[in-house]
């Protein structure tokens, strides 16, 4: 069974302030991918990683994969109180279809 | 376009009886996935199904089940509803199946919330 373990599982950070959300497991996944979800509605797809090192930068996010790919991070550079919302992330296996293994999640609230 | 439609979005049922649930995934789209969210587990891959064919299967007992049929809509079913099936239910779809250097993005739906008193 593979696992992921998200930190911090809460945030609670003042506007213009810098973040980072960790995702680390055990096992190795073929690729990460990090959703960030609103309330009443389903997870939305921000990111993809599927090499070992690489770095991907969306506006002021920024996601890495580890070399061994086993782990993950994002970082929020000047949080803004739009970036409020449950961060996930969910890797997948090579060989497992469309099958995604989530990490707990971070709830993040950003204060004006 | 129009995204993964998922039915009904709220329902409430007693222990012991079943529930289905259904999902239109994006026009186009042959893979559909169901997960199941609650606040202690957080969001657990239920099954996948691409081309009307049972793709993957998570660990959850066989009173979960589904299926897809040819224009690749997805129903889900519950039977003998437990108190702990409480949950919001996720359906999502994609193009393809399988994530590769070549992407692959998946759409979810905004949930079935089922409640079981």
């Amino acid at each position: 069974t593979q696992l992921l373990e998200q930190s911090p599982q809460f945030l609670s950070i003042q506007e213009g302030e810098n973040l980072t959300v960790y995702c680390n497991s055990s096992s190795v996944f073929s690729s990460l991918q990090w959703y960030r979800q609103e309330p009443g509605e389903g997870p939305v797809l921000l990111v993809t990683v599927v090499t070992g090192g690489e770095v991907k930068k969306l506006k002021r996010l920024t996601f890495q994969f580890g070399d061994a790919r086993k782990d993950s991070s994002l970082h929020i550079t000047a949080a803004q109180p739009g970036d409020t919302g449950l961060y996930l992330c969910a890797g997948a296996l090579e060989t497992g279809g469309n099958m995604l293994t989530f990490g707990g999640g971070t709830r993040l609230m950003v204060k004006p | 376009k129009a995204g993964v439609t998922q039915t009904p979005r709220y329902l409430i049922k007693t222990r012991g009886q079943q529930v289905t649930l259904s999902c239109s995934p994006i026009s186009g789209h042959r893979s559909v996935s169901w997960y199941q969210q609650t606040p202690g587990q957080g969001l657990q891959f239920l099954f996948e199904y691409f081309s009307e064919t049972q793709r993957n299967k998570g660990n959850f007992p066989g009173r979960f089940s589904g299926r897809q049929f040819s224009n690749s809509r997805s129903e889900m079913n519950v039977s003998t509803l437990e108190l702990g099936d409480s949950a919001l239910y996720l359906c999502a779809s994609s193009l393809k199946t399988g994530f590769s250097l070549s992407g692959n993005t998946i759409y979810f739906g905004e949930g079935s919330w089922l409640t079981v008193v």
